[in-house]
C-alpha cells in the first residue's frame, strides 16, 4: 500500500543531543514537508522540499535540519540548538508544490527530552 | 497575510446531534481549503477538499462543507455526530507552497 512511514513512533533524547526521525513515501510525490505540533498551536510548518536536493525554510526552521537525497525520503534532524524540541513530529507529502493538491501525512514521531 | 482562524477550540455534542465546526481563512487569491481529522497520537485524514466549482462538497464519513466566499469560510457540518468522530479536526489552506493550519477544534462526543 502507498503511503507514509514515520520512524520512530516515540523517541526520547538527552538534552544536547541531536536526534534524527526518519520519513519515507513511496507515493512518488515531488514535495515533502514537515511539520511540529503543540498543543493549541496547530501544525507548524519546519521545512518543505519541493524536488529531490532543494529545500527550503518553514515558519520555525531554527533549530532543525534536512536533507532530500532521495526523492522518497525527507529525514528531520532535530540538533541541540533547538531549545524546546518536546512535541509531536508530523510528515506529509503532496503530489507537487500547487494549489490544487492535498497533502499526506504519516503517523508521527512523539520527541520527549528528558 | 494568508491565515486559518478555527473559532472554536473545543466543542460537545450528544451522539446523534448535528455538528458544525467554524473555519475562516485570510487569503488574496482564489482559496483551495482542505478539512482533516486527527485521532490522539496519528496522523491527519483528509475529510473532503475544496478547490473549485460548487460551493457544497462532501466528504468521507458522511462530513460535508459550504465555501463561502463573501464570509471567507468553510464550515464543516455533519447532520448526525457518532461516537468515533471524536477527534481533532483541522481546516487547512493551500498557497501553492505551504498548507496553513487553524489551530484545530477537539470534539467531545457524549452518549
Amino acid at each position: 500500500d502507498g503511503g507514509i512511514t514515520q520512524s520512530p513512533k516515540y523517541l526520547f533524547r538527552k538534552e544536547g543531543q541531536n536526534v534524527t526521525l526518519s520519513c519515507e513515501q513511496n507515493l512518488n510525490h515531488d514535495a515533502m514537508y514537515w511539520y511540529r505540533q503543540d498543543p493549541g498551536q496547530g501544525l507548524r510548518l519546519i521545512y518543505y522540499s519541493q524536488i529531490v536536493n532543494d529545500f527550503q525554510k518553514g515558519d520555525i526552521a531554527e533549530g532543525y535540519s534536512v536533507s532530500r537525497e532521495k526523492k522518497e525520503s525527507f529525514p528531520l534532524t532535530v540538533t541541540s540548538a533547538q531549545k524546546n524540541p518536546t512535541a509531536f513530529y508530523l510528515c506529509a507529502s503532496s503530489s507537487e508544490l500547487g494549489m490544487n493538491t492535498e497533502a499526506f501525512f504519516g503517523q508521527g514521531t512523539r520527541l520527549t527530552v528528558v | 497575510a494568508q491565515s486559518v482562524t478555527q473559532p472554536d477550540i473545543h466543542i460537545t455534542v450528544s451522539e446523534g446531534a448535528s455538528l458544525e465546526l467554524r473555519c475562516n481563512y485570510s487569503y488574496g487569491a482564489t482559496p483551495y481549503l482542505f478539512w482533516y481529522v486527527q485521532s490522539p497520537g496519528q496522523g491527519l485524514q483528509l475529510l473532503l477538499k475544496y478547490f473549485s466549482g460548487d460551493t457544497l462538497v462532501q466528504g468521507i464519513k458522511g462530513f460535508e462543507a459550504e465555501f463561502k466566499r463573501s464570509q471567507s469560510s468553510f464550515n464543516l457540518r455533519k447532520p448526525s455526530v457518532h461516537w468515533s468522530d471524536a477527534a481533532e479536526y483541522f481546516c487547512a489552506l493551500n498557497t501553492g507552497n505551504q498548507f496553513y493550519f487553524g489551530t484545530g477544534t477537539s470534539l467531545t462526543v457524549i452518549p
